[in-house]
C-alpha cells in the first residue's frame, strides 16, 4: 500500500531564515504531488502541484518553492521566511480516487 | 482557480440530531471528493463521487453529487460526538489540479 512522510512535524523559525520541508511516498511511482498551505480551521489552499521529476506548477506567487528532485521526492523550500509564512503545510498524493495525505508540519514563523 | 464553497462554514449541533453540508462551485468537476480532518493532523478520504446525481452511503453519512457535476452535499443522520472534525470538499477538472473548499466545521455535543 502507499504511505506518506511528511517531516518534521512541528518547526520554529526565525524570519528571515532558510526552510526545507520534505516529503516522500512510497508504494507507488510517478505520483502527483502537491503542496498545501492551511489556516487554523480552514480549508487548504494549493500551492505547487508536480506530475513529474523536475517539473513544478506554481499556484500562487509567493515566498516559496518547490522542488522534485526524484520520483517519489517532493520539496517546498524558502530562501528567507516572513511571517506569513506560518501555517500548517500538507503534502499530498493523488491517485485515482482522491488524494492521501502526510501528517503535516506546523511551521511557526517567530 | 477553481472556487470550492463550503456552507455552512460552522455548525454546532447535539448528539442525535442531522445536518447536511453543502460545496457549491460555478464549475465542472470530474470527480468530487470528500474529507474529514483532525486537528493537527491531514485529511483523510471518505468517498469519492463521479457521475452527476450519483449517490453513495458511508454507514451514517450520505453523499451527493449534483446532476450537473458543480455541486455536493454531506448528510449526517443522528450525529455522534465521534462526527465532529473538518468536513472538506475537494475536486478538479482534470487529473493534475486538485483544489479543497473552505471548509465546515462540525461540533456535535454529547
Amino acid at each position: 500500500s502507499q504511505t506518506i512522510h511528511q517531516w518534521p512535524a512541528t518547526l520554529v523559525q526565525p524570519v528571515g531564515s532558510p526552510l526545507s520541508l520534505e516529503c516522500t511516498v512510497e508504494g507507488t511511482s510517478n505520483p502527483n504531488l502537491y503542496w498545501y498551505r492551511q489556516a487554523a480551521g480552514r480549508g487548504l489552499q494549493l500551492l505547487f502541484y508536480s506530475v513529474g521529476i523536475g517539473q513544478i506548477s506554481s499556484e500562487v506567487p509567493q515566498n516559496l518553492s518547490a522542488s522534485r528532485p526524484q520520483d517519489r521526492q517532493f520539496i517546498l523550500s524558502s530562501k528567507k521566511l516572513l511571517l506569513s509564512d506560518s501555517g500548517f503545510y500538507l503534502c499530498a498524493w493523488k491517485g485515482y480516487v482522491g488524494a492521501f495525505f502526510g501528517q503535516g508540519t506546523r511551521l511557526t514563523v517567530v | 482557480t477553481q472556487l470550492l464553497e463550503q456552507s455552512p462554514q460552522f455548525l454546532s449541533i447535539q448528539e442525535g440530531e442531522n445536518l447536511t453540508v453543502y460545496c457549491n462551485s460555478s464549475s465542472v468537476f470530474s470527480s468530487l471528493q470528500w474529507y474529514r480532518q483532525e486537528p493537527g493532523e491531514g485529511p483523510v478520504l471518505l468517498v469519492t463521487v463521479v457521475t452527476g446525481g450519483e449517490v453513495k452511503k458511508l454507514k451514517r453519512l450520505t453523499f451527493q453529487f449534483g446532476d450537473a457535476r458543480k455541486d455536493s452535499s454531506l448528510h449526517i443522520t443522528a450525529a455522534q460526538p465521534g462526527d465532529t472534525g473538518l468536513y472538506l470538499c475537494a475536486g478538479g477538472d482534470n487529473f493534475n489540479k486538485f483544489y479543497f473548499g473552505s471548509g465546515t466545521k462540525l461540533n456535535v455535543k454529547p
